[in-house]
């Protein structure tokens, strides 16, 4: 079983769509973090959400961390085809990263 | 600056043999971790460590062995490769396990026939 899980697996819409990914736990996080990874390379952070009920934004992004810190979602607005890629929501329990199982997000132009 | 260096970067192990990938990191950073990541899917922890000579298991340890002499290298063993193992193996950093960024590595491919 995963600790955190995502959804949906795969996502793929047109350029200018609005999509929201969900990261879920049974378990309270002191942080979740959220990853974009192309093909070939390696996870590059893009936001951490510390406090529950917390909203960030970075340009069309918008990331949200749960009242009760067991979950997050990511919305993008108006989609675009730079924006394909693999989004991994992460977060720390006991000195370790436990990371989702990924939402693969392709737009289509 | 050259952050997480990870070699090889692509390896073709046969059934048995062994291998060691590495892994060196300059941030002098305390927490390394060594993750592997099946196609189009997330990253499994294999094993961690907090410090020099500090090390841990993670979710998925069976059939890999780690040593953390020195604060910069995080060193992966595996020792009798099976088919299983075949995946891309990434090496990350963080100052803490709190609220920092992981920095990763570029990734080794490795293919056990």
């Amino acid at each position: 079983t995963q600790l955190l899980e995502q959804s949906p697996q795969f996502l793929s819409i047109q350029e200018g769509e609005n999509l929201t990914v969900y990261c879920n736990s049974s378990s309270v996080f002191s942080s979740l973090q959220w990853y974009r990874q192309e093909p070939g390379e390696g996870p590059v952070l893009l936001v951490t959400v510390v406090t529950g009920g917390e909203v960030k934004k970075l340009k069309r992004l918008t990331f949200q961390f749960g009242d009760a810190r067991k979950d997050s979602s990511l919305h993008i607005t108006a989609a675009q085809p730079g924006d394909t890629g693999l989004y991994l929501c992460a977060g720390p329990r006991f000195n370790k990263f436990y990371f989702g199982s990924g939402t693969k997000l392709n737009v289509k132009p | 600056n050259a952050g997480v260096t990870q070699t090889p970067k692509f390896r073709i192990l046969k059934i048995g043999q062994s291998m060691t990938l590495q892994c060196t990191q300059d941030m002098n950073h305390n927490y390394m971790y060594w993750y592997r990541q099946d196609p189009g899917m997330g990253l499994k922890l294999i094993y961690y460590s907090v410090g020099a000579g500090i090390t841990d298991k993670g979710e998925v340890p069976n059939g890999y062995n780690v040593s953390r002499s020195t604060t910069e290298d995080f060193p992966l063993r595996l020792e009798l490769a099976a088919p299983s193992q075949t995946s891309v193996y990434f090496c990350a950093s963080s100052y803490s396990s709190l609220n920092e960024k992981l920095f990763f590595g570029s990734g080794t491919q490795l293919s056990v026939l």
